[in-house]
């Protein structure tokens, strides 16, 4: 059974660095085609791609946020880290993670519950 | 940048059949994904690679995509087919990943 699940403040003030966790069991990051993504969505608004490591370590990020965005992954604990600079109101939303290539090409095929973070001093 | 324009809302009375369009320069040429996504659930994947279907997911759910407009098509429309629906493309030449704005499916 394959389950991510987001982790990370509820809550960050503005400028600060936002620090979220993406813990994932039922397959291994080290299977090659495999990637795991972070997309989110502001309330009541559409979907946003924001990132996505690769098994090979490979990365990619959304060209207008790559400034501010690095997501790193830790085999051996199943996780992968997004951290995101200098947060402002705009990136209230929910974050998810998100797996890539399990099952599907390139579709999100698995994705965690989500986390809302609110960014507010 | 690419860009995908879905319509903002549709409405379909139960049984009838729904259409939710994608539209997007040569999205023919691509490969469209579509999610549903039910109020404070994380999106599922109802159709991927244009028209294959995920199993798990009712026949009822199609796609088809060609020239500048993919078509998440819903046939015998069930009211707990209310949901958004997005569509997702890989643009290549921005090297990223597009959702399009999402549709409200009303079933009425």
């Amino acid at each position: 059974q394959i389950t991510l699940k987001e982790s990370g403040p509820m809550l960050v003030k503005p400028t600060q660095t936002l620090t979220l966790t993406c813990t994932f069991s039922g397959f291994s990051l080290s299977t090659s085609g495999v990637g795991v993504g972070w997309i989110r969505q502001p309330p009541g608004e559409a979907l946003e791609w924001l990132a996505l490591i690769y098994w090979h370590d490979d990365k990619r990020y959304s060209p207008s946020l790559m400034s501010r965005l690095t997501i790193t992954k830790d085999t051996s604990k199943n996780q992968v880290v997004l951290t995101m600079t200098n947060m402002d109101p705009v990136d209230t939303a929910t974050y998810y993670c998100a797996t890539q290539g399990l099952t599907m090409n390139d579709a999100f095929d698995f994705w965690g519950q989500g986390t809302l973070v609110s960014v507010s001093s | 940048s690419y860009v995908l324009t879905q319509p903002p809302s549709v409405s379909v009375a139960p049984g009838k059949t729904a259409k939710i369009t994608c539209g997007g320069n040569n999205i023919g040429d691509k490969s469209v994904h579509w999610y549903q996504q039910k109020p404070g659930q994380a999106p599922v994947v109802v159709v991927y690679d244009d028209t294959d279907r995920p199993s798990g997911i009712p026949e009822r759910f199609s796609g088809s995509n060609s020239g500048n407009t993919a078509t998440l098509t819903i046939i015998r429309v069930e009211v707990g087919d209310e949901a958004d629906y997005y569509c997702q493309v890989w643009d290549s030449s921005g090297d990223r990943w597009v959702f399009g704005g999402g549709t409200e499916l009303t079933v009425l």
